[in-house]
């Protein structure tokens, strides 16, 4: 299966502050999205951005499919954007999008 | 936005026991899914479910598991024999066609004692 890599695994940030977080992946794939876990274990979409780049209020997202890797940035971190945050991505092999997921990277941000 | 629904939110059962896990998918979509995350690790693929049939499961979806869409809206996954392992948040997934988002449910949270 695909190698997904996600960096850095754990971020600290103060309210405020701008951060990128970094999805790698080992071979070409068809399907990118990335998702927020909140602190009750709800996985939310964030973005399915499987090339170009999309923005979504704070939150905007990367994906050069060419190079194997995805940007998620997140400005004016708020409080309420701690959790993680998983990048998932479906091989073209597979038709019945069978995600492999990242292992996450893990934010807090301190009021 | 619509939603995918997911019962119980928590269930808690003794090892041995059966157990299944309810979904009620977005109305007019047609692929579904269930993945797992045991705590603190990754979110893994169980199974797709395409025109009344699985049509792809993994290396963890042995003979306990078993899923069925017993009418038009539902989509279960059961599982058989619960053992200890089997302890994770349990996600239902669905999505409209090809390429397009997938969504997930709120997941069902299975402690085995």
């Amino acid at each position: 299966g695909i190698q997904v890599e996600q960096s850095p695994p754990d971020l600290i940030l103060q309210e405020g502050a701008n951060s990128t977080l970094r999805c790698n992946f080992s071979d070409s794939v068809n399907n990118l999205q990335w998702f927020h876990q909140n602190p009750w274990g709800q996985l939310i979409n964030l973005f399915y951005i499987p090339s170009g780049t999309k923005q979504n209020g704070r939150l905007s997202a990367t994906t050069v499919a060419t190079e194997r890797y995805s940007l998620l940035y997140i400005s004016s971190s708020q409080t309420t954007d701690s959790g993680v945050y998983f990048c998932a991505v479906v091989h073209p092999s597979y038709n019945f999008n069978k995600f492999y997921f990242g292992s996450g990277t893990k934010l807090n941000v301190k009021p | 936005e619509p939603e995918v629904t997911q019962t119980p939110s928590h269930q808690v059962t003794q090892m041995g026991q059966e157990v299944i896990l309810r979904c009620v998918p977005i109305s007019n979509h047609l692929y579904f899914y269930w993945y797992r995350q045991i705590l603190g690790q990754k979110v893994e693929f169980l199974v797709s479910f395409y025109n009344n049939e699985i049509s792809e499961k993994s290396e963890i979806f042995d003979d306990q598991f078993s899923v069925e869409r017993p009418d038009g809206s539902n989509f279960t996954l059961k599982i058989r024999s619960t053992k200890l392992e089997d302890s994770a948040m349990y996600f239902c997934a669905s999505r409209w066609n090809s390429g397009n988002t997938i969504y997930f449910g709120e997941g069902s949270w299975l402690t085995v004692v």
